[in-house]
C-alpha cells in the first residue's frame, strides 16, 4: 500500500536556487493538500487542491506554487529559495473534506535553505 | 476561520498511567470535525481519533477516548495505560468545509 508517496526526504538548497518537492497519491483522491511545519509547531496550510486543474492558497502561499494536472499528483514549487523557507513539508491527501474524511500523509520532506 | 489550541506545550505521564491532552478550538462552521494526530519521531502523522461535531457521544478508539464539550469548544484526549510507544508529539486539529488547521501539538513523554 503506498499511499501517499512524497520525494526527496531530505534536501539542501542555496539561497536563491528552486527546486520542486514531488507528492502522489494512488488512492483516487480528490483533494490533496501541501503542508509545512516549522521547529516546534504545528503544520501550516500551504496550498491544497480539490481536483485535477484546480487549486487554492491556502494560509501560507507565499514563495511557493503548485499545479494539479493528474489526480495523483501535486508538486510543489519553490522558485527562489529563502532561509525563512527551511522547514519540514507534509503533502496529505483525502476522499473529501467536509465529509470529515480524514486526511493520508506522506512521510514529509526535510528541506534546509543555507 | 477556525482557530485550535493547544495550550500544553508538554506533558509526561508514568507508564500505565492517565494522561489528558487538551484542546479548544473555535470556529464559525455548523457542521465540523475534530481530529487527534499522532507524530512519533519518525515524523509520520497517524490519525488518532476523530469526532463529528453534530455527535455528542464521546469517540472511543481503544485506549484513546475523547472528552467533547461543544459548549465550552473543548476536545480533550484521553490515554489510558499509557505505554511507552505514546510518546510523541499529539496535534489537535478542527475541519470543516475548509481544510484541516492544527494545534501547535504537545509533546508527550512517557516514563518507564
Amino acid at each position: 500500500n503506498a499511499g501517499v508517496t512524497q520525494t526527496p526526504k531530505f534536501r539542501i538548497l542555496k539561497i536563491g536556487q528552486s527546486m520542486t518537492l514531488q507528492c502522489a497519491q494512488d488512492m483516487n483522491h480528490n483533494y490533496m493538500y501541501w503542508y509545512r511545519q516549522d521547529p516546534g509547531m504545528g503544520l501550516k496550510l500551504i496550498y491544497y487542491s480539490v481536483g485535477a486543474g484546480i487549486t487554492d492558497k491556502g494560509e501560507v502561499p507565499n514563495g511557493y506554487n503548485v499545479s494539479r494536472s493528474t489526480t495523483e499528483d501535486f508538486p510543489l514549487r519553490l522558485e527562489l529559495a529563502a532561509p525563512s523557507q527551511t522547514s519540514v513539508y507534509f503533502c496529505a491527501s483525502s476522499y473529501d473534506q467536509g465529509l470529515g474524511q480524514p486526511q493520508h500523509f506522506g512521510d514529509g520532506t526535510r528541506l534546509s535553505i543555507l | 476561520a477556525q482557530t485550535v489550541t493547544q495550550s500544553q506545550p508538554e506533558m509526561s505521564v508514568q507508564e500505565a498511567e492517565t494522561v489528558t491532552l487538551s484542546c479548544t478550538y473555535d470556529t464559525s462552521e455548523s457542521d465540523y470535525y475534530l481530529f487527534w494526530y499522532k507524530q512519533p519521531p519518525s515524523r509520520q502523522m497517524i490519525l488518532v481519533i476523530r469526532q463529528e461535531a453534530y455527535k455528542q457521544q464521546n469517540a472511543t478508539e481503544n485506549r484513546f477516548s475523547v472528552n467533547f464539550q461543544k459548549a465550552a469548544k473543548s476536545f480533550s484526549l484521553k490515554i489510558s495505560d499509557s505505554q511507552l510507544g505514546d510518546a510523541a508529539m499529539y496535534f489537535c486539529a478542527s475541519s470543516g468545509n475548509t481544510p484541516l488547521v492544527f494545534g501547535k501539538g504537545t509533546r508527550l513523554s512517557v516514563i518507564a
